[in-house]
């Protein structure tokens, strides 16, 4: 049974701060790796989809990078702002399907 | 703007109940999921169709059933409700690409489900 990890599972930062958080992943068969932000009372809303050792994505104000060898991926939130509070999940592309598996998620809060 | 659209938003039944949940999408997406999330937890594979007439029990054992008649409909069916099926239950979409898996989900808002 695959095991994603995300840490910290919480997290509460004042606007302005830069945050980031952790996703651990499998590293042998490597497929891809999701990133997604859950905002409460939506839906969740892709960010980043990578797929190669060293990539880095951005998105505004956030980033991912990816490490396939040792199996983590970092996303970066550059002064945070209250709109970036959400819930951001990671997933990781199963090698045997087509299936992804989700992390429980880190919680981040900005306070103005 | 949705284009993955899953009804009811909430929904509270009593026990015993047979219920449907809706999922349906105007992308013309071949994959179809349903997740089932626990509050704090991870979201968890229980359905998934790659395609019309196709589907397939996720990692998470379920006693609903699923159906793909039409690629834009996938709903989900609990034949008699019970208070361990409350949970929030989200559907997902995903396009076709090159390789065939490193499409982003589409998610619906979900369907927070409680049996009384």
């Amino acid at each position: 049974i695959l095991n994603v990890e995300q840490s910290p599972q919480s997290l509460h930062v004042q606007e302005g701060d830069s945050t980031n958080f952790t996703c651990s992943f499998p590293s042998s068969n490597f497929y891809a790796l999701h990133w997604y932000r859950w905002e409460t009372a939506k839906s969740p809303e892709a960010l980043f989809v990578m797929t190669l050792n060293g990539d880095e994505k951005k998105k505004g104000r956030i980033s991912a990078t990816l490490n396939t060898k040792e199996g983590y991926s970092y996303l970066y939130i550059k002064g945070s702002q209250p709109e970036d509070s959400a819930t951001y999940l990671c997933a990781f592309r199963e090698p045997q399907g087509n299936k992804l598996v989700f992390g429980a998620g880190t919680i981040l809060r900005v306070k103005s | 703007e949705a284009d993955i659209y899953q009804t009811p938003r909430y929904l509270v039944i009593g026990t015993g109940k047979k219920i449907t949940l809706e999922c349906s999408q105007t992308m013309g997406h071949d994959k179809m999921y349903w997740y089932q999330q626990d509050p704090g937890m991870e979201l968890h594979l229980i359905h998934y169709s790659y395609g019309v007439n196709s589907t397939e029990k996720g990692d998470l054992s379920s006693e609903s059933t699923v159906s793909r008649i039409r690629t834009e409909h996938f709903p989900l069916t609990l034949e008699s409700a019970r208070p361990s099926h409350t949970s929030q239950y989200l559907c997902a979409s995903s396009g076709h690409d090159r390789v065939g898996y490193n499409s982003p989900l589409h998610f619906g808002n979900g369907t927070r489900l409680t049996v009384t």
